[in-house]
C-alpha cells in the first residue's frame, strides 16, 4: 500500500469546521482513501473512505483532489466527541490489512 | 448488534505464561485480523484469516499463534509470554478484501508480561 503523511496534531475550537489534511503523492489509480479515528480506549472506527470523488456521510465529508494526490477530512462542527487520533489510509483491491500511521492527534478546545 | 467483541478486556501476565485471547465478530464476515499497537504507534498485523480454518502471518508474527475453526471466531494464542509482547491488541474483521471495504474494530485487550 502507498504512504501517506499527515500533520502530528492539530487543535481545533468546538463547533468550528475541521479540515485535516492528508498527502498521498504515490497514490495508485486503484488505491481507495480511508479514514479512521480512534477514540481514547477504544479500537480505530471506520469513518468515510473514497476512490475519486468527494464523498459526505453522516459523520465528515472527504474532499479528494482533482490528481488525487491528496485529500481532506472535514468535520463540519467539530465536538469535544471528535478529539481522537485520524489516521488516513490508502487501500488497494489487493492488500490484506490496513497500514495505520502515526495519525493525526485532533484536539477540540471548549 | 455487538458487532466485534474482545475478552479479555485486560490482563497482566508473568513472562513465560501462555494465555488466549479470543475475538467474536456477529457480522458473518469472512475475514478477521489480529493487530498490535504500540504506544505512540499505529497498529501492525499479526495474524489474519481469510475464511473458516485458514490462517496466515501478517507483519509480526513471531511469538504469537492464532486459529480459526468457526467462522465468528477468531483466537490469539502465546505459548510463551515476553515482555516485549506488553500491548494493546486489537482484532478487526471485514466483509472482503476489496480496496472499497471496511474493518471494523473491536475495543481491544490492554496485555502487560512482567
Amino acid at each position: 500500500d502507498a504512504k501517506t503523511t499527515q500533520p502530528n496534531s492539530m487543535e481545533s475550537n468546538e463547533e468550528e469546521p475541521v479540515h485535516l489534511p492528508c498527502n498521498h503523492s504515490t497514490i495508485s489509480g486503484t488505491d481507495y482513501i480511508h479514514w479512521y479515528r480512534q477514540l481514547p480506549s477504544q479500537g480505530p472506527e471506520y469513518v468515510i473512505h473514497g476512490l475519486t470523488s468527494n464523498v459526505n456521510n453522516r459523520m465528515a465529508s472527504l474532499a479528494i483532489a482533482e490528481d488525487r494526490k491528496s485529500s481532506t477530512l472535514i468535520l463540519h462542527r467539530a465536538t469535544l466527541r471528535d478529539a481522537a487520533v485520524y489516521y488516513c489510509i490508502l487501500r488497494d483491491n489487493y492488500g490484506q490489512n490496513f497500514v495505520f500511521g502515526p495519525g493525526t492527534r485532533l484536539s477540540v478546545l471548549p | 448488534n455487538a458487532g466485534v467483541t474482545q475478552t479479555p478486556k485486560f490482563r497482566v501476565l508473568k513472562t513465560g505464561q501462555s494465555m488466549t485471547l479470543l475475538c467474536a465478530q456477529d457480522m458473518n464476515h469472512e475475514y478477521m485480523y489480529w493487530y498490535r499497537q504500540d504506544p505512540g504507534m499505529g497498529l501492525r498485523l499479526i495474524h489474519y484469516s481469510v475464511g473458516e480454518g485458514t490462517t496466515a502471518k501478517g507483519e509480526v508474527p513471531d511469538g504469537y499463534n492464532v486459529s480459526r475453526l468457526k467462522k465468528q471466531n477468531f483466537l490469539l494464542g502465546l505459548e510463551s509470554a515476553a515482555p516485549s509482547q506488553t500491548s494493546v491488541y486489537f482484532c478487526a474483521s471485514s466483509y472482503g478484501t476489496a480496496g472499497n471495504q471496511p474493518q471494523h474494530f473491536g475495543d481491544g485487550t490492554r496485555l502487560s508480561i512482567l
